[in-house]
């Protein structure tokens, strides 16, 4: 069964830190991924996918198939990211499966 | 322009009763989706529709859980008989309908039974 495994539901850096966020998946076939983000009281929205290849608010991921991961990445952590971070694959035609999440917070 | 809106943004009912919990979608957007989001969990896919038919709905749990979008827009999730693990938050997604679209999500309706 398609599957995205999270492992740390809860992430704490310091502001300036590099921030890695892990994900691995299973998936039979050409995966499609997502990472979406849910600041405190908004909404799940996407932050980025990987056919994409872009850079948004500074985080980066790319899909390792060999190792079947998509970690996201920042350089250098503000404090405006912590957030709820959930990692997410397309199965099938547009049926999103996501991991557990991981809790991101920033510390000053 | 406005995004996906869900009502009500709570509700709280006894174990037994029956429930409807309501999604407007983005105009124009033909793709709409539910997904259940349980305590410490990611969101789990329940249905989605493709204008007014259900393409998928191999997420819904078990017969109590029903859906419909009878004009290809808002959509309505009915949970019958209500028990005490129905309660999450239940959170509506649309998309412009074209395969690997990106999904906008709605603020969610929490779901609480008594």
């Amino acid at each position: 069964a398609q599957r995205v495994t999270q492992p740390e539901k809860l992430l704490s850096v310091f502001k300036g830190a590099p921030v890695e966020l892990k994900c691995n998946y299973s998936y039979s076939g050409s995966p499609e991924l997502f990472w979406y983000v849910q600041y405190s009281r908004q909404r799940l929205q996407l932050l980025l996918r990987h056919i994409s290849r872009e850079s948004i608010k500074g985080f980066t991921a790319d899909l390792n198939k060999g190792e079947t991961s998509f970690h996201l990445k920042k350089p250098f952590a503000q404090e405006e990211d912590s957030a709820m971070y959930y990692c997410a694959l397309i199965q099938g035609a547009q049926k999103l499966v996501f991991g557990q999440g991981t809790r991101l917070t920033i510390n000053p | 322009g406005a995004g996906v809106s869900q009502t009500p943004s709570n509700k709280v009912t006894e174990k037994g009763k029956y429930v409807e919990l309501r999604c407007d979608p983005i105009s124009g957007h033909t793709a709409l989706y539910w997904y259940r989001q349980s305590l410490g969990q990611g969101p789990e896919f329940l249905i989605y529709f493709q204008g007014t038919g259900a393409a998928d709905d191999s997420g819904l749990p078990n017969d109590r859980f029903f859906a419909v979008r009878p004009e290809g827009s808002v959509s309505t999730l009915k949970i019958q008989r209500t028990e005490r693990g129905d309660s999450a938050v239940y959170l509506c997604a649309s998309s412009p309908g074209r395969f690997t679209d990106t999904q906008y999500f709605g603020p969610g309706t929490r779901l609480t039974v008594l």
